[in-house]
């Protein structure tokens, strides 16, 4: 099973403020990185699938870089509001023919943002 | 499309009992999970099938059994309820073949007394 650690564990940022979390995992082996969005009371929703070394996805204000080789990826999120609050998770599958591809994911970052 | 549903949204249990949490997916997709989820623990892998008549363990499979007889349906059983299973359960599905999104189901909230 991969070891998934994500950082910080908990974020409280101000409304307008810019911020980032990060997600590391082992660099060997890899084949994709997932980040979902999970709000409180909710069930969690898939921001972005990555799969290349150098890969930046975007989506409105929340963007994520991916680095394969030194096993880590940023979630960026420029502009915080409230409604930006919840826990962000990321999940490195396990390579594919390794444990069957399933999801194991990371405690995840809680990010607060106060209007 | 209902995509994956879950029954029943809550449960209380007294130690002991035995139940059956319903997840169903009409998304037509091969792989199918069973995850936890506990303050500060984040979502944990219970038990997972990658096609009709296939399951696996995951991280935590202890005290829980599954089978997957067809492609829609995954059901999550527990033999003897302990206070340590109270917990909100997410069942989710992916297509599989290298396409591992998951879509989840909106949770069941199990209470173990």
């Amino acid at each position: 099973i991969l070891n998934v650690e994500q950082s910080p564990q908990s974020l409280h940022v101000q409304e307008g403020d810019s911020t980032n979390f990060t997600c590391s995992f082992p660099s060997s082996n890899f084949y994709a990185l997932h980040w979902y969005r999970w709000e409180t009371a909710k069930s969690p929703e898939a921001l972005f699938v990555m799969t290349l070394n150098g890969d930046e996805k975007k989506k409105g204000r929340i963007s994520a870089t991916l680095n394969t080789k030194e096993g880590y990826s940023y979630l960026y999120i420029k502009g915080s509001q409230p409604e930006d609050s919840a826990t962000y998770l990321c999940a490195p599958p396990p390579h594919y023919g390794g444990s069957q591809g399933n999801l194991i994911f990371g405690k995840g970052t809680k990010l607060s943002v106060k209007p | 499309n209902a995509g994956v549903t879950q029954t029943p949204k809550f449960q209380v249990l007294k130690t002991g009992q035995s139940m059956t949490l319903q997840c169903a997916q009409d998304m037509n997709h091969e792989y199918m999970s069973w995850y936890r989820q506990d303050p500060g623990m984040g979502l944990r892998l219970i038990h997972y099938s990658v096609g009709a008549g296939i399951t696996d363990q995951g991280e935590v499979p202890n005290g829980y059994n599954v089978s997957r007889s067809t492609t829609e349906d995954f059901p999550l059983r527990l033999l003897s309820a302990a206070p340590s299973q109270t917990s909100v359960y997410f069942c989710a599905s992916s297509y599989g073949q290298g396409n591992y999104e998951q879509y989840f189901g909106p949770g069941t909230r199990l209470t173990v007394t």
